[in-house]
């Protein structure tokens, strides 16, 4: 079974800090995809990232940036010089390849609440 | 810019009553989901339909759910009779056939409290 385990519940950060999500995650497949979604306050899911299983290679997009460390099952987030209307909660989230089509079955871990304080 | 919309945004219900969620999906997408969210915990997966049936659901989608597809643009969920721990977040989602896996469009969600 599919497992994805956000360990930090809750991260209070002053603006400018930097800061990173942990997510590490549990499969049977060796082919998969790992998320990230942002949850702000007005309450929708919106996609972050995407990466496939193969592709190792860290990602870069503005002040995110994700390290994918398939050895050790993680996929973490990391937010540079944070800004308050960072805040919100991020979802890191995982599904098994070999889907029909664009089928998507997303498990998400439980979230973290990322404040960012001016 | 293309968005899932969902209505009602809230809704207050008695257990035991029927309750319907809307969704109209993104025009030219064909894979459309329903998640739910109970407050403070994880979002999970209900259903997947494709092609006017399921694709797959998981354990949570009893006998008390369904889902239907009644003309071209609406998609929705229906609890045929309320329980307590029905109370939740309900989103729901599409894709495109083509899209990558997982990049789903998902709506700003439809909060149920079953009272």
């Amino acid at each position: 079974a599919q497992k994805v385990t956000q360990a930090q519940t809750e991260i209070s950060v002053v603006e400018k800090e930097d800061v990173t999500l942990d997510c590490v995650y549990e499969t049977r497949d060796t082919t998969y995809y790992l998320f990230w979604y942002k949850q702000p306050p007005s309450g929708e899911l919106v996609f972050l990232i995407r990466r496939n299983s193969f592709d190792e290679q860290n990602e870069i997009s503005g002040r995110y940036s994700w390290n994918f460390q398939k050895s050790t099952s993680s996929f973490n987030f990391t937010i540079t010089a944070s800004q308050v209307v960072d805040s919100a909660v991020y979802f890191c989230a995982l599904s098994e390849a070999g889907a029909i089509g664009a089928n998507s079955k997303l498990t998400f871990g439980k979230g973290i609440t990322l404040s960012v304080r001016p | 810019e293309p968005e899932v919309t969902q209505t009602p945004s809230h809704q207050v219900t008695q257990m035991g009553q029927e309750v319907i969620l809307r969704c109209v999906p993104i025009s030219n997408h064909l894979y459309f989901y329903w998640y739910r969210q109970i407050l403070g915990q994880k979002v999970e997966f209900l259903v997947s339909f494709y092609n006017n049936e399921i694709s797959e659901k998981s354990e949570i989608f009893d006998d008390q759910f369904s889902v239907e597809r009644p003309d071209g643009s609406n998609f929705t969920l229906k609890i045929r009779s309320t329980k307590l721990e029905d109370s939740a977040m309900y989103f729901c989602a599409s894709t495109a056939s083509g899209v990558l896996v997982g990049e789903l469009f998902f709506g700003e969600g439809s909060r149920l409290t079953v009272l």
